[in-house]
């Protein structure tokens, strides 16, 4: 099966400007996530979806960052404006239901300047 | 919040020889989880052990775990050069996880 699909791969820009990410999870799973990565640390919990509705957003920095999937398949995040402290990678996950293991793409790398 | 812990952050063994990553964690848990990842890609869904299962095993993989001591730990028995990577505990507590800091495995071939 095609595994979960990123992009752009990486991406630098400048503060204040904005940014978003694509996602697409693998087919028929209907819980996707978001997980931000800092250098050094394990992945942290961003936004999860179940099909095209949130579960979970908690950790999310409303101010700035939105998420949003449309049609209950691919997904996408935006930063606006981006601060030096969201340089990270960021992850997208998905599974089939919110209990099982989830599959992760490769990530963005994103280096604010 | 990082619930998991993981012990050694770094650990640097020869080929052919055993690695055990530790993990504690805070809360009461459903499941368990551990994950590996390579440098500079995503992370890759390793074993799950659930709250009322001791140990559990998957090829050069055993996991315990220790529920009144809130601890899990990972053995990879008979290492090998590809196994050098990231490895992280991750607590689901309510169908979300929460990832540990990581234990930087090397090994030398």
């Amino acid at each position: 099966e095609a595994g979960v699909a990123q992009s752009p791969r990486y991406k630098i820009i400048e503060k204040r400007q904005s940014v978003a990410f694509w996602c697409n999870p693998i087919s028929g799973h209907a819980t996707l996530y978001w997980y931000q990565q800092i250098l050094g640390q394990g992945p942290k919990l961003l936004i999860q979806f179940q099909n095209n509705g949130v579960v979970d957003d908690s950790q999310l920095p409303k101010d700035r960052f939105s998420a949003e999937r449309l049609k209950g398949v691919d997904s996408t995040l935006k930063i606006q404006p981006a601060k030096l402290e969201d340089s990270a990678v960021y992850l997208c996950a998905s599974s089939p239901s919110g209990n099982q293991p989830q599959h992760f793409g490769d990530g963005t790398r994103l280096s604010i300047l | 919040s990082q619930q998991g812990e993981e012990d050694p952050q770094a650990l640097s063994i020869q080929e052919g020889e055993n690695a055990t990553m530790n993990c504690s964690y805070k809360t009461s848990i459903n499941n368990l989880q551990w994950y590996r990842q390579n440098s500079g890609r995503g992370l890759v869904h390793l074993i799950l052990i659930r709250s009322n299962e001791r140990e559990k095993h998957s090829g050069r993989l055993r996991v315990t775990l220790d529920t009144s001591k809130k601890s899990s730990s990972l053995l990879i028995t008979a290492s090998r050069a590809a196994d050098t990577a990231s490895y992280f505990c991750a607590t689901d507590s309510s169908y979300k996880l929460i990832f540990g800091s990581g234990t930087r495995l090397l090994v030398r071939p």
